[in-house]
């Protein structure tokens, strides 16, 4: 069974330049995270997808980070205009966590390293 | 709030020997549960073990093992008969009750040496 598969791997671009992540969670989940990963603060969850339907986006920085998910096999997570703080690498994460008060271990991509010039 | 502290930024041990990551947490909550996760130089978040606070049982996984400490707020993993594939940056964390949080902790790099 495919893990979560995340493109592309490493993403080089310029300040200002829009840039799309992508995301392909494990089938069969029904929860995606898009989580950020700094030196400085460590791993940071940016947004929580259930069913397709945002829940908690309380972590996203600004409003120049949005995320979507359009159907249960693919998310993105957009950043217009980019800037050089953001540089960081994203993972995305899916667990079968269905909303319940109980919950299921969230399995990682492999995430992508995104540099902004 | 929930945190999550990693008080040994790095640790090394010898091919074979035995190694303990210690974490602390602090939760209000009752119910809640506790991973390790390992990041290898290839980056990939990489489950090693898990652990529901309800269950006194320590978890294990072939050579992972946890010391679940509830009241003292503990949860470390040891390694047994250490591999140099062990080598990774390995890190707590904490889910409460909202079923989706993962807190992290800020790592430990274990270097695993010949």
């Amino acid at each position: 069974d495919a893990g979560v598969i995340q493109s592309p791997r490493h993403e080089v671009t310029e300040m200002g330049q829009e840039v799309t992540l992508r995301c392909k969670p494990i089938s069969g989940h029904n929860s995606l995270f898009w989580y950020r990963q700094t030196m400085m603060r460590g791993l940071e969850l940016l947004i929580y997808f259930n069913n397709n339907v945002p829940i908690d986006d309380s972590g996203m920085p600004e409003d120049r980070f949005s995320a979507k998910m359009p159907n249960a096999s693919f998310s993105t997570l957009k950043i217009q205009p980019s800037e050089p703080r953001d540089s960081a690498v994203y993972f995305c994460a899916s667990s079968p966590y269905s909303g319940t008060t109980s919950t299921d271990t969230q399995y990682f991509g492999p995430g992508t390293r995104l540099t902004v010039l | 709030a929930q945190t999550v502290t990693q008080s040994q930024p790095e640790m090394s041990v010898q091919e074979a020997e035995t190694v303990t990551l210690s974490c602390t947490y602090d939760t209000s909550e009752n119910n809640y549960y506790l991973f390790w996760y390992k990041q290898p130089p290839s980056r990939q978040m990489i489950l090693v073990i898990r652990q529901e606070a309800y269950k006194q049982q320590n978890a294990t996984e072939n050579r992972f093992s946890v010391n679940f400490q509830k009241a003292a707020k503990s949860f470390s993993l040891k390694i047994s008969d250490s591999q140099l594939g062990d080598t990774a940056m390995y890190f707590c964390a904490l889910m409460g009750n909202s079923g989706y949080a993962l807190n992290f902790g800020k790592g430990t790099s274990l270097l695993v040496t010949p």
